[in-house]
């Protein structure tokens, strides 16, 4: 079946750096990804809508200069979270909808884990 | 605008006891509501789905039916199993252009032996 991979699984980074997560599309197509982020105990909150070869559209309250998204190929979007913070330390994760079936036929990567320290 | 509201957990139940996780809802139009389970260490999945009003959603003897009356889709299932350890998130979209999925909190399940 379709699977949607998510690289790194977790990361720690150092505040003030910048920390990149790719969200592949193993076996399908994918126009549009989209990107979330989990606290704990919360819901996932969608950051952005990744649309292939055109700049993302980003959620009321999400900084665009500090996640900055990249969908340069119909498999692969990329999302930089630069100078980081601790407080930006969450669990993030992709989905990518499938551009050959219809409706709302959406896959979810594992999620990505960043600790700022 | 768009919101789900799932009972929160965690829920611990024993083997082979019958399962509920309530989920609300509230958006404008008529939108497609969607149960998604996240195992452990894994992405999350599409469990079930319904797409109008009295649609029942069902898989691996998960059961959901689409109460517009109510504007509920709770999740139910008759015996659950160890295996059915999970985090369960009620989402909701509304059809539009981009098909966003606006999700609950989650619910995390443990299922005892």
């Amino acid at each position: 079946g379709a699977v949607v991979s998510q690289h790194p699984s977790w990361v720690i980074c150092k505040s003030g750096t910048s920390v990149k997560i790719e969200c592949r599309s193993l076996d399908f197509q994918a126009t549009t990804m989209f990107w979330y982020r989990q606290f704990p105990k919360q819901s996932l909150m969608l950051m952005a809508t990744s649309n292939e070869g055109s700049k993302a559209t980003y959620e009321q309250g999400v900084e665009k200069d500090k996640f900055l998204i990249n969908h340069a190929s119909l498999t692969l979007s990329t999302l930089t979270v630069t100078s980081a913070h601790p407080e930006d330390s969450s669990f993030y994760i992709c989905s990518a909808r499938d551009r050959r079936r219809s409706g709302n036929t959406i896959y979810f990567g594992e999620g990505s884990w960043l600790t700022v320290v | 605008g768009n919101s789900v509201t799932q009972m929160e957990g965690p829920v611990t139940l024993s083997e082979e006891a019958f399962l509920t996780i309530n989920c609300t809802y509230t958006a404008t139009g008529y939108p497609s509501l969607f149960w998604y389970v996240q195992y452990p260490g894994e992405g999350l999945q599409l469990l079930l789905k319904a797409t109008k009003a009295d649609d029942k959603g069902s898989n691996k003897g998960f059961e959901a039916t689409y109460r517009k009356e109510t504007t509920s889709f709770h999740l139910e299932k008759g015996s659950v199993q160890v295996s059915d350890s999970a985090v369960y998130f009620c989402a909701l979209s509304d059809g539009g252009a981009t098909n966003k999925l606006i999700f609950g909190t989650g619910t995390l399940l443990a299922v005892q032996p």
